[in-house]
């Protein structure tokens, strides 16, 4: 089944020490969303992608980074991560933008910041 | 209206009770309302893509409504089960590219 997939499901970082989160794609979708959510709160878009094109979010802090080396795959960098990244972090794909079509989500990594 | 806001937060509902909860989003510059339900330890899964205002969409015993021109959105649940029990989200595309803003849910527990 064409999904999207997110590695690892959890992952436990230390304060300071630099995490990637990957997901991976099999519906060939142009655009790639990273959302955070954390506790109770609505899913928070860092950044996407439409193909290569990288649009960040005015908010998003410098802390994170985003790659998107191919369709396939696109991974979440946080260089300096803080007790206050702790959270759900979502990956999403959609055909060609959610006018008309879904969004579809993977699993969720988990972070938690020691 | 500038953010995306569910009402209730939670709520719980009998097996068999219907039930129904609000989406406000903004009215201006609308371009898409979008539901989820997401189940613990899955992914999101969509219910809805609504556009038209006055849209009416269905999905098993599972519905929703579109009032684009006052901002909001109703989810119906008929008959509640228990595998119903799940947080669903509702967001507002806010441009035509694809920026979803999304609510915080609406967490459904169904008891038996």
């Amino acid at each position: 089944d064409a999904m999207v997939i997110q590695n690892p499901r959890y992952q436990v970082t230390q304060f300071g020490k630099p995490v990637t989160l990957s997901c991976s794609q099999t519906l060939n979708h142009n655009v790639m969303y990273w959302y955070q959510q954390k506790s109770s709160q609505a899913p928070k878009l860092l950044f996407h992608y439409y193909d290569k094109d990288f649009n960040n979010e005015a908010d998003t802090p410098d802390n994170f980074q985003s790659r998107r080396p191919n369709t396939s795959f696109c991974f979440l960098d946080i260089r300096s991560p803080g007790l206050g990244d702790a959270a759900m972090y979502l990956c999403a794909t959609s055909s060609a933008g959610p006018r008309n079509s879904p969004l579809h989500f993977g699993n969720g990594t988990r972070l938690t910041v020691t | 209206i500038l953010n995306v806001e569910q009402s209730p937060q939670s709520l719980h509902v009998q097996e068999g009770d219907s039930t129904n909860f609000t989406c406000s989003f903004p009215s201006s510059n609308f371009y898409a309302l979008h539901w989820y339900r997401w189940e613990t330890a899955k992914s999101p899964e969509a219910l809805f893509v609504m556009t038209l205002n006055g849209d009416e969409k269905k999905k098993g015993r599972i519905s929703a409504t579109l009032n684009t021109k006052e901002g909001y959105s109703y989810l119906y649940i008929k008959g509640s089960q228990p595998e119903d029990s799940a947080t669903y989200l509702c967001a507002s595309l806010l441009d035509s590219w694809g920026k979803l803003q999304f609510g915080a849910g609406t967490q459904v527990v169904v008891t038996p």
